[in-house]
């Protein structure tokens, strides 16, 4: 159980497109999910929180208009890269949390969109 | 403020050989949890071990092993006559209790070779 999806698991696209990332919580409802983004050979970097219903928090930094993210659904959130670049290129996951008691944590990670501009 | 330091960058070791990734963590939390992950080259994120703060038991998973201390603050991480297929790079992480997202070391890239 506790499976997350993404897709695409990667994608090229040119310049001044945009791209839309899903993430799916597949077996269990995700209150809260999570967007990071990774460069090569550096850590995970939180760019949002979304929770479901209700607009996204961004990390300082992370333009909002940038990357448009949509949490529709207890299932399903979505990352749009609008208008992107080459150094928008990275390895975007997503991570969904499952609702519980305050105390507990459960967090789980997808597997991962690599986006490349060109 | 929450941080996590993982001062090896990067640790190389012949095949058989123990070694030990190193974990330090800030918080003003007294409940958090703390996690280790693998990233081998696919990118997709293994996990290891999930422990709260409140369990400092030193726990064993076959060839892996995991020493919480909370006197250093430290969580560190040894691999056990180490194999080719454990040519990856670790991430020790932190979250703190409540609807917060995990905060990530570095990264520890560690090649085991033949």
């Amino acid at each position: 159980g506790a499976v997350v999806s993404q897709h695409p698991s990667w994608v090229i696209c040119k310049s001044g497109t945009s791209v839309k990332i899903e993430c799916r919580s597949l077996d269990f409802q995700a209150t809260t999910m999570f967007w990071y983004r990774q460069f090569p050979k550096q850590s995970l970097m939180l760019m949002a929180t979304s929770n479901e219903g209700s607009k996204a928090t961004y990390e300082q930094g992370v333009e909002k208009d940038k990357f448009l993210i949509n949490h529709a659904s207890l299932t399903l959130s979505t990352l749009t890269v609008t208008s992107a670049h080459p150094e928008d290129s990275s390895f975007y996951i997503c991570s969904a949390r499952t609702s519980g008691r305050a105390w507990s944590y459960e967090q789980y990670f997808g597997p991962g969109t690599r986006l490349t501009v060109t | 403020a929450q941080k996590v330091t993982q001062a090896q960058t990067e640790i190389s070791v012949v095949e058989k050989e123990d070694v030990t990734l190193d974990c330090v963590y800030e918080t003003r939390d007294t409940t958090y949890y703390l996690f280790w992950y693998k990233q081998p080259p696919s990118g997709e994120l293994v996990f290891l071990i999930r422990r709260n703060s409140f369990d400092e038991q030193n726990e064993i998973s076959g060839r892996y092993s995991w020493n919480f201390q909370k006197s250093t603050s430290s969580f560190n991480f040894t691999i056990t006559a180490s194999q080719v297929v454990d040519s990856a790079v670790y991430f020790c992480a932190l979250s703190e209790v409540g609807n917060t997202p995990l905060v990530f070391g570095k990264g520890t890239r560690l090649s085991v070779i033949a």
